[in-house]
């Protein structure tokens, strides 16, 4: 069965404040995807990534996927009070099937 | 335009009793359908997947069970609610193998 594991899995920082968070797998992704959702919604996708090594930009937000396409991170740079969320890596189509995994989750506060 | 809605959005709901959560997709046909259960503040847990009428992929051994009657239509139920069964529970719906997950507002269950 295969375990998408992030990184951390709490972090409070302060506004300004640039960031990492990891994704990694025990098995090779044949894509990855990023969610952002707030509390009381279901999560937004913010990107996907497929080739290994790719990077993505979106304003702020930085996604690198993995060589080996087993990990993938988000960089947030100069972090805003509405970057706060749970962000969640998913793997769209676990072992080629139709199932979507989702990650642990890391829950980024953001203070002004 | 497509839309996804889930109700109830919160029920409190004695162990022992039934459950019924309803989730119906507009403006798409043929959907891929899943529920999901999030505990608070972490990721998202897989319970059941639907890719056609009548096809249920049960993902954890529960006593929770789903029915998908019509084409738009996932229904998530239960004969008798544990207190484990409380938690966020998310119907969601994609177009395509590995695309884009849309979810819907979410359902919140407290078991008492």
């Amino acid at each position: 069965t295969q375990l998408l594991e992030q990184s951390p899995q709490f972090l409070s920082i302060q506004e300004g404040e640039n960031l990492t968070v990891y994704c990694n797998s025990s098995s090779v992704f044949s894509s990855l995807q990023w969610y952002r959702q707030e509390p009381g919604e279901g999560p937004v996708l913010l990107v996907t990534v497929v080739t290994g090594g790719e990077v993505k930009k979106l304003k702020r937000l930085t996604f690198q996927f993995g060589d080996a396409r087993k990990d993938s991170s988000l960089h947030i740079t100069a972090a805003q009070p509405g970057d706060t969320g749970l962000y969640l890596c998913a793997d769209p189509s676990t072992s080629g099937t139709y199932k979507y995994i989702f990650g642990t989750g890391t829950r980024l506060k953001v203070l002004a | 335009s497509q839309t996804i809605h889930q109700w109830p959005a919160t029920l409190v709901q004695p162990v022992g009793s039934p459950l019924s959560l309803e989730c119906t997709v507009e403006g798409t046909s043929n959907p891929n359908l899943y529920w999901y259960r999030q505990a608070a503040g972490r990721g998202l847990q897989l319970l059941f997947y639907s890719v056609g009428i009548g096809q249920i992929s049960s993902e954890v051994p529960q006593n929770l069970s789903a029915s998908r009657p019509q084409d738009r239509q996932f229904i998530l139920s239960s004969k008798k609610l544990l207190l484990s069964d409380s938690g966020f529970y998310l119907c969601a719906w994609s177009s395509q193998v590995a695309g884009e997950l849309f979810f819907g507002e979410g359902s919140r269950l407290t078991v008492l």
